[in-house]
């Protein structure tokens, strides 16, 4: 069985400039949640998908979004990038949702300059 | 800060040794789970807790969770090399009608061979 893919990997962007991050999370799982970790504030929940709707919203500005498809793959957007995104992004999927044993990606790790 | 708080931060032991640390939270929870991450790769799940049991094992893991002091702790027994990285408890909370994901700040685990 496949596990969590994130892609890209590594990327850089340039204060101002929009991202997109991409999930594709195990067969059968419909939740997909995202995460920011950072070395001062630590791991923080973005928000969760779950069947092609938002079900949980962390405490992020609206500048951070996402979106899932019918085939539970997500997606997470940054627009106007800030200095401090930078940050290891992690997505988790799950059968259940949240607190109900996710299965974490290897994350991207989003430099931002 | 509404993340729990892990004790200690940092923790080296000699292989063979056992490693105990330790997780706190603030708000009522529905289950607990502990998860290991090597070096800033994603997050490997190692076992969850629900909030009417009081201890669980899994081969060298053994959780205990106190729910009226609102603290977790996980035990590594016979540890290893590879036992090498950092630990994160992680709850399920609800804030403002919204359910979280909340990890800790996580204990950094060194194996010295």
């Amino acid at each position: 069985k496949a596990g969590v893919t994130q892609t890209p990997r590594y990327l850089i962007k340039t204060r101002g400039q929009q991202v997109t991050l991409s999930c594709s999370p195990i067969s059968g799982h419909r939740s997909v949640s995202w995460y920011q970790q950072t070395p001062g504030q630590g791991l923080q929940f973005l928000f969760e998908y779950f069947s092609e709707t938002q079900r949980n919203k962390g405490n992020f500005p609206g500048r951070f979004s996402g979106r899932q498809f019918s085939n539970s793959r997500s997606e997470m957007n940054v627009s106007t990038l800030e200095l401090g995104d930078s940050a290891l992004y992690l997505c988790a999927s799950s059968l259940g949702g949240i607190g109900t044993e996710a299965f974490f990606g290897q994350g991207t790790r989003l430099t931002v300059v | 800060s509404q993340q729990g708080e892990e004790d200690p931060q940092a923790l080296s032991i000699q292989e063979g040794e056992n490693a105990t640390m330790n997780c706190s939270y603030k708000t009522s929870i529905n289950n607990l789970q502990w998860y290991r991450q090597n070096s800033g790769r994603g997050l490997v799940h190692l076992i969850l807790i629900r909030s009417n049991e009081r201890e669980k094992h899994s081969g060298r893991l053994r959780v205990t969770l106190d729910t009226s002091k609102k603290s977790s702790s996980l035990l590594i027994t016979a540890s290893r090399a590879a036992d090498t990285a950092s630990y994160f408890c992680a709850t399920d909370e609800l804030f403002g009608g919204a359910q979280k994901l909340v990890f800790g700040q996580g204990t950094r685990l060194t194996i010295n061979p």
